[in-house]
This record gives structure tokens, sequence and C-alpha cells, in this order.
């Protein structure tokens, strides 16, 4: 059963415009959400995060949006560079670190064109 | 610098030959963690480890060990390597858990058991 999910397997956008990339959780007890993202040959690197008592957090051309009543969070990425193309995780983790563990989907392909 | 290391980073062997891929970390992290990616899975936490000598299984153990006798290192062990053993894996470690930790990963071990 699949607690985080990236329906949306690749994604492409023009250099400059706005890419928006989502992700639903069905676990309503995940208190922070986090979005990580992978270069070919690298390792993922975290990109941002936000707690599950904010809506909204911003850091530069990145934005990250919760919805807790819909279970729903996006990436915002204004504007688009070719550099942001990648693989783009999303994760989610419980309170108290229980396990420990980040529950990731499956990721989302982002390719941004010149 | 601060980083996660694994080694090696490729790796081709045969079904039944043990083998050990190591993780390091230069951070003073508490909590360590590896996990495996495969098309359309996205990544999956195998073990993880909130201290030293304290180590739990995560969402897919079977087939692997762990020990954690080091705060800096936490290897993976593969007793008897099968095909369906061959994946991309990540090693990664963050200073807490849960809490949004930020984990920090390696640059990921490719595997393929023949």
């Amino acid at each position: 059963d699949q607690q985080v999910k990236q329906n949306s397997p690749s994604l492409s956008v023009q250099e400059g415009r706005i890419s928006i990339l989502n992700c639903d959780y069905t676990n309503s007890m995940f208190d922070y959400f986090l979005w990580y993202k992978k270069y070919p040959a690298e390792g993922p690197t975290f990109l941002i995060s936000i707690s599950s008592i904010k809506d909204k957090n911003e850091d530069g051309r990145f934005t990250v949006f919760l919805n807790k009543s819909a279970k729903h969070l996006s990436l915002h990425i204004v504007p688009s560079q070719p550099g942001d193309s990648a693989v783009y995780f999303c994760a989610a983790s419980l309170p108290g670190g229980s396990q420990g563990n980040l529950i990731f989907g499956k990721g989302t392909k982002l390719s941004v064109k010149p | 610098e601060a980083q996660v290391t694994q080694n090696p980073r490729y790796l081709i062997t045969v079904t039944g030959k043990k083998l050990t891929v190591t993780c390091s970390q230069n951070m003073n992290h508490e909590y360590m963690s590896w996990y495996r990616q495969d098309p359309g899975l996205g990544l999956r936490q195998i073990y993880y480890s909130m201290n030293v000598e304290v180590t739990d299984k995560g969402d897919v153990p079977e087939g692997y060990k762990v020990s954690r006798k080091e705060k800096r290192n936490f290897p993976l062990i593969l007793e008897s390597p099968s095909p369906n053993q061959t994946s991309l894996y990540f090693c990664a470690s963050s200073l807490l858990a849960g809490l949004g930790g930020t984990q920090y990963f390696g640059p990921g071990t490719r595997l393929l058991v023949l």
C-alpha cells in the first residue's frame, strides 16, 4: 500500500515557465514533508521541506504548498531552468522519528527545455 | 567537506558470493539508513539505525544485514546475494530521525548480481 504517491512519472516544461510537481499521501499522521532532487549517477539531495502545521514554505525559486484536507502537496519551481531537469522525489515522515523513516514517492522526472 | 561516502560505487558479483557495501559519514549524525532504488518503485528503506548498536528493519530487509559498531559507519551486508538484489543502493544519514530531519545521501552503489 503506497502511502506517498507521485502519479506523474514525467513532466516537460519550457524554460522560464512554472513547473508544478504533485504528491498525494494517505497517512494523516505524517508531520513533515520533504522534496528531494536527484540527478543521474548522484544521490538524492534535499531541496525543501514543510511542516504539517504550515501550508506554504518558500525558498528562492522553490515553493511547497500543503493542503492537509486534500492530503496533497505540490512543489512549484518558478522560473524553471534547464539545470532543474532531474527526478524529484516527494517524501514524508512520521512524528517523533517513528522508525526514523522517510517514505518516498516513486518520483517525477522533470525535463526543462531551453 | 560534510559528506556520506559509499564504496564500491559499482559492483558486479555472482549469486551466493557474500559482499559488503560500506557507508561512512563525517557529520557526527546519529541516524543512518540504507535504501534501494528500483525502476518504478522509487526509494525503499532496507534497514536503519538510530544510534550505535541500535538497528532495525525497514520496509524491505529480506536478504540484508547491517551493523553499527561506530557512529560514522553503517555497512550493508549481503550474505548470499541473489539476482533480485540487483539494484541501486543509497546510504543516508541525518542528525535527527524524524522531526523533518533532513537526510543526506551518499552517491549510490550500483550492484549487479548474476
